[in-house]
């Protein structure tokens, strides 16, 4: 229950075009919805994050999709360009624990394409 | 404005020694998470102190790992007699408060190796 599934594991776009990347969750204590970009031999960096209060969220070319309904939420990133090579997590964090957990997807390897 | 810093940024031990990993975390910011980071895999969460308390410890393995935020100096996650298991990333993240909306900001890990 306190699992988030993310997919796909790896994906490959062209520059410029369009890339989704999903995630799921079971447990509805999570309110709470971040998604953070890693670089190798980085730390993982905050890019984007929403509320369950709001279905949408747009930061340039960033934008969370989330619905509550279906448990889900997803990362597009739009134009993407090379520099967006990296790996994605999304993750999720659980009010009931009161501490500001998070709860990370197993993680999405993305490479855009010049 | 430094960030998170996390030394060593790489550790070698060796199987049966301590591993010791330090966290100090952005100024200002009073609470501390760490997280390991198994290779193709996401984080998880291990353990969350504020100054001189553990708040949640329920992700930290019962034996040979403890972790501590004292009152002065960095956050120490220490792990006894270590083991080829334990070789992974060891990230640790800050945050003002422990709101689930605040941004936690991560360091650059620490990664251990054991041989």
């Amino acid at each position: 229950q306190q699992q988030v599934k993310q997919s796909p594991q790896s994906l490959i776009v062209q520059k410029g075009g369009i890339s989704i990347i999903n995630c799921a969750y079971e447990n509805t204590a999570f309110d709470y919805f971040p998604w953070y970009q890693q670089f190798p031999g980085k730390g993982p960096a905050l890019l984007i994050a929403i509320r369950p209060d709001v279905s949408e969220k747009k930061e340039g070319r960033f934008t969370i999709s989330f619905n509550k309904s279906a448990k889900q939420f997803s990362l597009h990133i739009m134009d993407s360009q090379p520099g967006d090579s990296a790996t994605y997590f999304c993750a999720a964090s659980p009010v009931s624990s009161n501490t500001g957990k998070l709860i990370f997807g197993q993680g999405t390897t993305l490479q855009v394409k010049p | 404005n430094a960030g998170v810093m996390q030394n060593p940024r790489h550790l070698v031990r060796r199987r049966g020694q301590e591993a010791r990993l330090r966290c100090s975390p952005m100024k200002g910011h009073s609470h501390v998470y760490w997280y390991r980071q198994l290779p193709e895999e996401g984080l998880k969460f291990m353990v969350y102190l504020q100054k001189e308390n553990i708040i949640d410890e329920s992700g930290m393995p019962k034996e040979r790992f403890s972790a501590e935020f004292p009152k002065e100096g960095p956050s120490i996650l220490r792990i006894q007699q270590v083991v080829r298991g334990d070789s992974a990333a060891y990230f640790c993240a800050s945050s003002p408060s422990h709101d689930p909306g605040e941004p936690q900001h991560f360091g650059d890990g620490t990664r251990l190796s054991i041989l």
